[in-house]
Protein backbone atom coordinates (compact mmCIF):
# COMPACT_ATOMS: atom_id res chain seq x y z
CA UNK A 1 0.00 0.00 0.00
CA UNK A 2 1.28 3.34 -0.72
CA UNK A 3 1.53 5.46 2.77
CA UNK A 4 0.95 9.45 2.58
CA UNK A 5 2.54 11.61 4.65
CA UNK A 6 1.58 14.88 6.14
CA UNK A 7 2.96 17.38 7.68
CA UNK A 8 3.16 19.61 10.18
CA UNK A 9 0.25 17.22 11.73
CA UNK A 10 -1.09 20.72 13.14
CA UNK A 11 -0.27 23.97 13.01
CA UNK A 12 -1.39 27.55 14.38
CA UNK A 13 -1.46 30.68 12.05
CA UNK A 14 -3.62 34.12 11.87
CA UNK A 15 -5.44 35.67 9.18
CA UNK A 16 -4.09 36.53 6.01
CA UNK A 17 -1.10 34.05 6.79
CA UNK A 18 0.48 32.26 4.35
CA UNK A 19 -0.01 28.52 4.87
CA UNK A 20 1.64 25.40 3.33
CA UNK A 21 0.92 21.73 4.17
CA UNK A 22 3.27 19.10 2.84
CA UNK A 23 2.20 15.36 1.55
CA UNK A 24 4.37 12.60 0.81
CA UNK A 25 4.05 9.73 -0.97
CA UNK A 26 5.89 6.67 0.17
CA UNK A 27 6.45 5.43 -3.53
CA UNK A 28 5.93 8.04 -6.81
CA UNK A 29 2.02 8.45 -7.66
CA UNK A 30 2.43 11.18 -10.52
CA UNK A 31 0.02 13.42 -10.01
CA UNK A 32 -3.19 11.35 -9.07
CA UNK A 33 -2.89 13.59 -5.41
CA UNK A 34 -6.43 15.12 -4.65
CA UNK A 35 -6.68 17.54 -0.85
CA UNK A 36 -9.66 17.54 0.96
CA UNK A 37 -10.96 20.11 4.03
CA UNK A 38 -13.03 18.90 6.85
CA UNK A 39 -14.56 21.29 9.11
CA UNK A 40 -15.62 19.58 12.85
CA UNK A 41 -19.06 17.70 12.27
CA UNK A 42 -19.00 17.39 8.62
CA UNK A 43 -18.00 15.84 5.76
CA UNK A 44 -14.76 16.23 3.82
CA UNK A 45 -14.97 18.32 0.95
CA UNK A 46 -12.74 18.53 -2.28
CA UNK A 47 -10.32 20.97 -2.68
CA UNK A 48 -7.66 20.45 -4.96
CA UNK A 49 -7.59 17.08 -7.18
CA UNK A 50 -4.63 15.84 -9.77
CA UNK A 51 -2.25 18.47 -7.24
CA UNK A 52 -2.81 21.08 -9.01
CA UNK A 53 -6.48 21.59 -10.54
CA UNK A 54 -9.08 23.83 -8.15
CA UNK A 55 -12.67 22.03 -7.80
CA UNK A 56 -15.45 23.97 -8.94
CA UNK A 57 -16.57 26.56 -6.49
CA UNK A 58 -13.51 26.63 -4.45
CA UNK A 59 -11.17 29.66 -3.33
CA UNK A 60 -9.07 30.52 -5.20
CA UNK A 61 -6.84 31.60 -2.39
CA UNK A 62 -6.34 27.37 -2.19
CA UNK A 63 -3.78 25.76 -4.47
CA UNK A 64 -1.77 22.79 -4.99
CA UNK A 65 1.52 21.51 -6.34
CA UNK A 66 4.19 19.07 -6.75
CA UNK A 67 4.41 15.54 -8.40
CA UNK A 68 6.41 11.97 -7.97
CA UNK A 69 6.29 11.38 -4.29
CA UNK A 70 6.37 15.45 -2.94
CA UNK A 71 3.10 17.59 -2.79
CA UNK A 72 1.87 20.79 -1.45
CA UNK A 73 -1.63 22.26 -0.71
CA UNK A 74 -0.92 26.55 0.03
CA UNK A 75 -3.96 28.56 1.19
CA UNK A 76 -2.66 32.26 0.03
CA UNK A 77 -4.08 34.63 2.92
CA UNK A 78 -5.67 32.38 5.52
CA UNK A 79 -9.76 33.04 6.06
CA UNK A 80 -11.47 32.61 9.23
CA UNK A 81 -13.63 29.62 7.35
CA UNK A 82 -10.29 27.78 6.58
CA UNK A 83 -9.76 27.08 9.89
CA UNK A 84 -10.27 22.86 9.47
CA UNK A 85 -8.44 19.71 9.05
CA UNK A 86 -6.94 18.86 5.73
CA UNK A 87 -6.14 15.34 4.16
CA UNK A 88 -3.82 14.69 1.32
CA UNK A 89 -5.18 11.35 -0.73
CA UNK A 90 -3.68 9.68 -3.31
CA UNK A 91 -5.75 7.99 -6.13
CA UNK A 92 -2.87 6.06 -8.10
CA UNK A 93 -3.95 2.59 -6.77
CA UNK A 94 -6.01 0.44 -4.69
CA UNK A 95 -6.49 0.90 -2.01
CA UNK A 96 -6.82 4.59 -2.19
CA UNK A 97 -4.97 5.84 1.30
CA UNK A 98 -5.33 8.93 3.00
CA UNK A 99 -2.71 11.51 5.03
CA UNK A 100 -2.94 11.47 8.44
CA UNK A 101 -4.00 15.20 8.56
CA UNK A 102 -2.86 18.82 9.15
CA UNK A 103 -5.08 20.60 11.81
CA UNK A 104 -4.97 24.03 10.42
CA UNK A 105 -5.95 26.40 14.20
CA UNK A 106 -6.30 30.01 15.44
CA UNK A 107 -3.15 31.64 16.56
CA UNK B 1 -29.35 19.28 -5.26
CA UNK B 2 -26.62 16.29 -5.82
CA UNK B 3 -27.31 14.35 -2.44
CA UNK B 4 -25.94 11.14 -0.82
CA UNK B 5 -27.64 10.27 2.84
CA UNK B 6 -26.27 7.75 4.50
CA UNK B 7 -28.50 5.55 7.12
CA UNK B 8 -28.29 2.48 9.23
CA UNK B 9 -26.14 3.35 11.65
CA UNK B 10 -26.46 2.71 15.42
CA UNK B 11 -25.22 0.54 18.52
CA UNK B 12 -24.25 -2.69 17.62
CA UNK B 13 -22.55 -5.24 20.23
CA UNK B 14 -19.37 -6.64 19.56
CA UNK B 15 -19.66 -9.73 16.77
CA UNK B 16 -22.64 -8.13 15.27
CA UNK B 17 -23.57 -7.43 11.85
CA UNK B 18 -25.05 -4.11 10.64
CA UNK B 19 -25.86 -3.15 7.26
CA UNK B 20 -25.51 1.14 6.11
CA UNK B 21 -27.44 2.03 2.93
CA UNK B 22 -26.94 5.40 1.22
CA UNK B 23 -29.21 7.10 -0.94
CA UNK B 24 -28.26 9.32 -3.99
CA UNK B 25 -30.62 11.87 -5.37
CA UNK B 26 -29.56 14.93 -8.15
CA UNK B 27 -27.68 12.92 -10.29
CA UNK B 28 -27.60 9.61 -12.58
CA UNK B 29 -26.52 7.30 -9.66
CA UNK B 30 -26.21 4.55 -12.48
CA UNK B 31 -23.66 6.21 -14.16
CA UNK B 32 -20.95 6.77 -10.73
CA UNK B 33 -18.92 4.53 -9.18
CA UNK B 34 -19.26 4.77 -5.30
CA UNK B 35 -17.08 4.50 -2.39
CA UNK B 36 -17.26 3.89 1.57
CA UNK B 37 -14.90 5.44 3.59
CA UNK B 38 -14.98 5.59 7.57
CA UNK B 39 -13.29 7.82 10.25
CA UNK B 40 -12.77 6.65 13.53
CA UNK B 41 -13.56 9.32 16.49
CA UNK B 42 -11.22 11.63 16.95
CA UNK B 43 -9.01 10.15 13.88
CA UNK B 44 -8.39 10.72 10.05
CA UNK B 45 -9.99 9.59 6.80
CA UNK B 46 -9.67 5.62 6.04
CA UNK B 47 -11.08 4.06 2.53
CA UNK B 48 -12.96 0.84 3.41
CA UNK B 49 -14.58 -0.10 -0.31
CA UNK B 50 -14.81 0.74 -3.71
CA UNK B 51 -17.95 -0.38 -6.52
CA UNK B 52 -17.97 0.62 -9.82
CA UNK B 53 -21.55 1.79 -11.76
CA UNK B 54 -21.95 -1.82 -12.62
CA UNK B 55 -20.94 -3.82 -9.64
CA UNK B 56 -18.53 -5.30 -11.78
CA UNK B 57 -15.00 -3.99 -10.03
CA UNK B 58 -15.30 -3.95 -6.61
CA UNK B 59 -12.24 -3.35 -3.65
CA UNK B 60 -11.79 -3.12 -0.32
CA UNK B 61 -9.26 -2.26 2.32
CA UNK B 62 -6.99 -4.73 3.20
CA UNK B 63 -7.67 -4.43 6.40
CA UNK B 64 -11.17 -5.32 6.85
CA UNK B 65 -10.32 -9.01 6.16
CA UNK B 66 -13.17 -9.84 4.37
CA UNK B 67 -15.79 -8.61 6.66
CA UNK B 68 -17.45 -6.01 4.82
CA UNK B 69 -19.53 -6.76 1.44
CA UNK B 70 -20.40 -3.64 -0.59
CA UNK B 71 -23.45 -3.43 -3.18
CA UNK B 72 -25.81 -0.88 -4.96
CA UNK B 73 -28.96 -1.35 -6.44
CA UNK B 74 -28.88 1.74 -9.55
CA UNK B 75 -33.16 0.90 -10.04
CA UNK B 76 -32.97 2.19 -5.97
CA UNK B 77 -30.42 4.83 -6.32
CA UNK B 78 -29.02 3.15 -3.48
CA UNK B 79 -25.12 1.98 -1.89
CA UNK B 80 -25.00 -0.51 0.81
CA UNK B 81 -22.59 -1.50 2.70
CA UNK B 82 -22.88 -5.09 4.95
CA UNK B 83 -20.80 -5.32 7.70
CA UNK B 84 -20.16 -8.19 9.99
CA UNK B 85 -18.42 -9.61 12.84
CA UNK B 86 -17.94 -6.33 14.11
CA UNK B 87 -15.52 -5.25 16.78
CA UNK B 88 -14.87 -1.91 18.30
CA UNK B 89 -12.34 -0.88 16.03
CA UNK B 90 -15.02 -0.78 13.58
CA UNK B 91 -16.70 2.21 15.58
CA UNK B 92 -16.75 5.39 13.26
CA UNK B 93 -18.83 7.68 11.00
CA UNK B 94 -19.29 5.86 7.81
CA UNK B 95 -19.61 8.40 4.37
CA UNK B 96 -20.52 7.39 1.36
CA UNK B 97 -18.68 9.43 -1.29
CA UNK B 98 -19.11 9.68 -5.53
CA UNK B 99 -16.18 8.86 -7.48
CA UNK B 100 -15.82 11.66 -10.22
CA UNK B 101 -13.12 10.09 -13.11
CA UNK B 102 -10.58 11.93 -14.70
CA UNK B 103 -7.51 11.23 -16.75
CA UNK B 104 -9.32 9.63 -19.74
CA UNK B 105 -11.09 7.41 -16.96
CA UNK B 106 -8.15 5.79 -15.41
CA UNK B 107 -8.30 8.27 -12.29
CA UNK B 108 -10.66 9.13 -9.66
CA UNK B 109 -11.26 11.67 -6.61
CA UNK B 110 -14.31 12.15 -4.45
CA UNK B 111 -16.27 15.05 -5.19
CA UNK B 112 -19.81 14.04 -3.19
CA UNK B 113 -20.15 13.36 -0.05
CA UNK B 114 -22.84 12.45 2.35
CA UNK B 115 -23.06 13.40 6.23
CA UNK B 116 -22.20 9.90 6.95
CA UNK B 117 -23.81 7.46 9.20
CA UNK B 118 -22.10 6.93 12.90
CA UNK B 119 -21.60 3.14 13.56
CA UNK B 120 -21.16 2.21 17.61
CA UNK B 121 -19.80 -0.99 18.33
CA UNK B 122 -19.98 -1.65 21.88
CA UNK B 123 -21.68 -3.83 24.82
Amino acid sequence: DIQMTQSPSSLSASIKDRVTITCRASQSISRYLNWYQQKPGQAPKLLIYAASSLQSGVSSRFSGSGSGTDFTLTISSLQPEDFATYYCQQSYNSPLTFGGGTKVEIK
Amino acid sequence: EVQLVESGGGLVQPGGSRRLSCAASGFTFSSYSMNWVRQAPGKGLEWVSYISSSSRTIYYADSLKGRFTISRDNAKNSLYLHMNSLSAEDTAMYYCARAWYYDLGNFYYMDVWGKGTTVTVSS
